[in-house]
């Protein structure tokens, strides 16, 4: 199974500062369609987790320009520009180039 | 408005079966891949299973030969049957619909707990 390892584990950030989440593959996320399927998600506070950036760096709809995502192969990152309040909760990476899917184990972030 | 909605969860004991239901509404289940993700108390996500299209299944090893992914076109409706159910099952099982290689649309979930 691919393993994702997220870091940091939890994130404290003052509003209106940047923040960044990484995410590492086992192995690379390249299909042979030479598309990468890897994306993030946010889940809130007693909420299901919502789709944020799919295929790396594409925002989902109503997910705010703020929020961007980059990377390739095995390495990964979400960047928040600029925190709000509304940003808080758990952020997770997935990888759907090969099953089983495969999380990784989730970054909190809260806000100072 | 894409809409999903999972019910059945519940109580159950050790060994026992339970059927989840996931209700979609604003698009079509049978043109779309679609796939359950639980969540276990306090702890992170986890795949389940996968039908796509085509009607091809997948399952996660933890659950193969204890789960069935199935669908019912005429009522848009997406199916978990879970039996022999385990303590390790207890979880909040979402459902959810594929899009461009992503888990698009989430469910609210349904708790199942496994416990005598």
């Amino acid at each position: 199974d691919i393993v994702l390892t997220q870091t940091p584990l939890s994130l404290s950030v003052t509003p209106g500062q940047p923040a960044s989440i990484s995410c590492k593959s086992s192995q690379s996320l390249l299909h042979s369609d030479g598309k990468t399927y890897f994306s993030w998600y946010l889940q809130k506070p007693g909420q299901p987790p919502q789709l944020l950036i799919y295929e790396v760096s594409n925002r989902f709809s109503g997910v705010p320009d703020r929020i961007s995502g980059s990377g390739s192969g095995t390495d990964f990152t979400l960047k928040i520009s600029r925190v709000e309040a509304e940003d808080v909760g758990v952020y997770y990476c997935m990888q759907s180039m090969q099953l089983p899917w495969t999380f990784g184990q989730g970054t909190k972030v809260e806000i100072k | 408005e894409v809409q999903l909605v999972e019910t059945g969860g519940g109580l159950i004991q050790p060994g026992g079966s339970l059927r989840l239901s996931c209700a979609a509404s604003g698009f079509t289940v049978s043109n779309n891949y679609m796939s359950w993700v639980r969540q276990a108390p306090g702890r992170g996500l986890e795949w389940v299973s996968l039908m796509y299209s085509t009607g091809t299944t997948k399952y996660a090893d933890p659950v193969k030969g204890r789960f069935t992914i199935s669908r019912d076109n005429s009522k848009n409706t997406l199916y978990l049957q879970m039996n022999s159910l385990r303590a390790e099952d207890t979880a909040v099982y979402y459902c959810t619909r594929g899009n461009a290689g992503a888990a698009a649309g989430w469910g609210q979930g349904t708790l199942v707990t496994v416990s005598s």
